[in-house]
């Protein structure tokens, strides 16, 4: 079945400095998500990419739909303490309005 | 707005023993998802309804598992007879409609298999 691949797999990283994650795929997908998911809770949607080189900002957070449609990438600039958590790309057919899940991306910020 | 609602959030079992957990979705969506997440993977689709019928239960392992959506609101997701794979956090979401980017998730409920 579809798979999608997140990488890296975990990030520590100092308070300040920028992140970037990506997910990449065997499949298209018509539209890409970024989730963000803290400890005992459900993933929270961030960001939400429609088109093929779509570029979307949420404050910090910038992410890209890439132009092949089978990547997607997230940026966090200056990170906080609170940035911390798991973050998820899923991908999404909207005709079929199934979003397949990547495995996600572990962030630690050290203050 | 009262968000999706998820009971229990915790549930410890014995192998071959029984489960059921239930959600609550967001009012007026009409559509309801199940997922299953395994410790350090993302969330897997179980069954997906719109109202109270079925759209997408590929995943559903249909040996052990049900789910239901009576009157296209509440929903129970069951498991009988569990089994140590079984061990996972069970989510729910909902959105307005079918195809809907806007799934908003609930709190889960972490299941734990002995």
């Amino acid at each position: 079945g579809q798979q999608l691949n997140q990488s890296p797999q975990s990030m520590f990283i100092q308070e300040g400095e920028d992140v970037s994650m990506n997910c990449t795929s065997s499949s298209i997908f018509n539209t890409w998500l970024w989730y963000k998911q803290d400890p005992g809770e459900g993933p929270v949607l961030l960001i939400a990419l429609y088109k093929a080189g779509e570029l979307t900002s949420n404050g910090r957070l910038t992410a890209q739909f890439g132009i092949t449609r089978k990547d997607s990438f997230l940026n966090i600039s200056a990170s906080i303490p609170s940035d911390v958590g798991i973050y998820f790309c899923a991908g999404l057919r909207t005709n079929a309005g199934k979003s397949t899940f990547g495995d996600g991306t572990t962030l630690t910020v050290k203050p | 707005e009262a968000g999706v609602a998820q009971s229990p959030r915790y549930k410890i079992i014995e192998k071959r023993q029984s489960v059921a957990f239930w959600c609550n979705p967001i009012s007026g969506h009409a559509t309801l998802y199940w997922y299953q997440q395994i410790l350090g993977q993302g969330p897997k689709l179980l069954i997906q309804f719109q109202n109270n019928g079925v759209v997408d239960d590929s995943q559903l392992p249909k040996d052990r598992f049900s789910a239901e959506r009576l009157k296209g609101v509440d929903s129970t997701l069951k498991i009988q007879p569990a089994k140590l794979e079984d061990s996972a956090v069970y989510l729910c979401a909902s959105s307005l409609q079918s195809g809907s980017y806007e799934q908003y998730f609930g709190p889960g409920t972490r299941l734990t298999v002995t």
